[in-house]
């Protein structure tokens, strides 16, 4: 069974710091790594995609992939309140039909 | 603006009714999934359909369910026996111009079983 796996949390930071957010998958095929944002009660909103080993870096939002270690994470910096979301790791399965496998998700809160 | 509309915002059926959900993308794209969410718990691939063609569905999807695109652009998907543990939020998504990877969500059908 191919397993995306997240701390569901919630991770609390005050306004203004770095938010970390880990994933880590199992199937070593994997090619494609995404980060959804989900606010409560409403649809997954994509805000990052990575598909190389590395850093990707998106105004306030950096992915980090690391295949060997099957390992993708998302910082968040400068971190606003109206970042309190769960936030949710999702892989691309290795046949190439674009079906994403996500993990539970990380509850995150930014207080002010 | 969504990537895709969804019709209706909420369906309440009685078990063993058929269901059906529709999404309607805003543009021209070749492909589409399907995923639900049941509450609490994680996003579920349920099937990816490309060019009108089922390309993967996952072992959630079985004879009970059915996708279509009738008229070429509503992506229809159909409950046939609906039972309790269907009720979850339904999820229509569409790929990337560039391809399937990168997916766009729409706002969802939360479907109620009763």
């Amino acid at each position: 069974q191919k397993e995306v796996e997240q701390n569901s949390g919630p991770l609390s930071v005050p306004e203004g710091a770095i938010a970390s957010l880990n994933c880590t998958y199992s199937d070593r095929g994997s090619q494609s790594f995404f980060w959804y944002r989900q606010y409560s009660g409403k649809s997954p909103e994509l805000i990052m995609f990575i598909y190389s080993n590395g850093d990707k870096e998106d105004g306030r939002f950096t992915a980090q992939l690391n295949k060997a270690s099957q390992y993708v994470s998302l910082l968040i910096r400068d971190s606003q309140p109206s970042d309190s979301a769960t936030y949710l790791c999702a892989v691309g399965g290795s046949s190439n039909t674009g079906k994403l496998i996500f993990g539970q998700g990380t509850t995150l809160q930014v207080k002010p | 603006e969504p990537e895709v509309t969804q019709t209706p915002s909420h369906q309440v059926t009685q078990m063993g009714q058929e269901v059906i959900l529709r999404c309607v993308p805003i543009s021209n794209h070749l492909y589409f999934y399907w995923y639900r969410q049941i509450l609490g718990q994680k996003v579920e691939f349920l099937v990816s359909f490309y060019n009108n063609e089922i390309s993967e569905k996952s072992e959630i999807f079985d004879d009970q369910f059915s996708v279509e695109r009738p008229d070429g652009s509503n992506f229809t998907l159909k409950i046939r026996s609906t039972k309790l543990e269907d009720s979850a939020m339904y999820f229509c998504a569409r790929g990337g111009l560039a391809g399937a990877n990168e997916q766009f969500f729409g706002p969802g059908t939360r479907l109620t079983v009763l």
